[in-house]
């Protein structure tokens, strides 16, 4: 089955510092990628996606590159801001029959001032 | 109007209460999902409904009901919980097999 591993956490980093969170995957296939940010109190949102190989997903800063031959999608910011302070989970889904995404266990990022 | 809406957002709630949570989405997708999420554990997939019929329940206990009447709308009703049932309720919602979720704001479950 699917898996996706990513960099457990928490990572605390102060503003204007370049963040990598690392995630690799397992799956069958060619998955679509993903990278999800919850900010506190709220419902996960999609930040940046990637549906084949070297694609490049970026969003607010943020971006990620499909590496097949890795197997990893990590994402990057040059330089993080306060509000940049959440959770980011990492994600694959196969397609197919298959409906779900299966997510990573969710990396906190603090940034701080 | 948001793409999912959860309601309520809050909800605390005795063991032997029953109570429902609901989703709607405005997105036309075809696809709905619960998932728990409690602290310091990882996204659990609860139910996964697609074009209204069940086609994943993640050996939940039968204290937790879903209910899909038609693919905008999405419940979990709940009855004679337990306090470790105590969680974030997320709802979200697909249009595609490869595709990524919308998620809701999620319903915040208290048992007391």
């Amino acid at each position: 089955g699917n898996s996706v591993t990513q960099m457990e956490g928490p990572v605390t980093l102060s503003e204007e510092a370049f963040l990598t969170i690392n995630c690799t995957y397992t799956a069958t296939g060619y998955p679509s990628l993903f990278w999800y940010v919850q900010y506190p109190g709220e419902g996960l949102q999609l930040l940046l996606k990637a549906t084949k190989a070297d694609d490049k997903g970026s969003n607010k800063g943020f971006e990620a590159t499909y590496r097949k031959e890795t197997t990893s999608f990590h994402l990057e910011k040059g330089s993080v801001q306060v509000s940049d302070s959440a959770v980011y989970f990492c994600a694959i889904n196969s397609g197919g029959s298959n409906y779900k995404l299966t997510f990573g266990k969710g990396t906190l990022l603090t940034v701080n001032p | 109007e948001t793409g999912v809406t959860q309601t309520p957002r809050h909800l605390v709630m005795g063991m032997t209460n029953k109570k429902s949570l609901k989703c709607e989405q405005h997105l036309g997708h075809n696809a709905m999902y619960w998932y728990k999420q409690s602290a310091k554990k990882p996204l659990e997939l609860m139910f996964v409904y697609s074009l209204e019929e069940r086609v994943e329940n993640n050996s939940v206990p039968s204290r937790f009901s879903p209910e899909c009447p038609n693919s905008s709308h999405l419940f979990l009703h709940l009855h004679t919980l337990q306090p470790e049932d105590s969680a974030l309720y997320l709802c979200a919602s697909s249009q595609d097999k490869g595709g990524g979720y919308t998620f809701g704001s999620g319903t915040r479950l208290t048992v007391v």
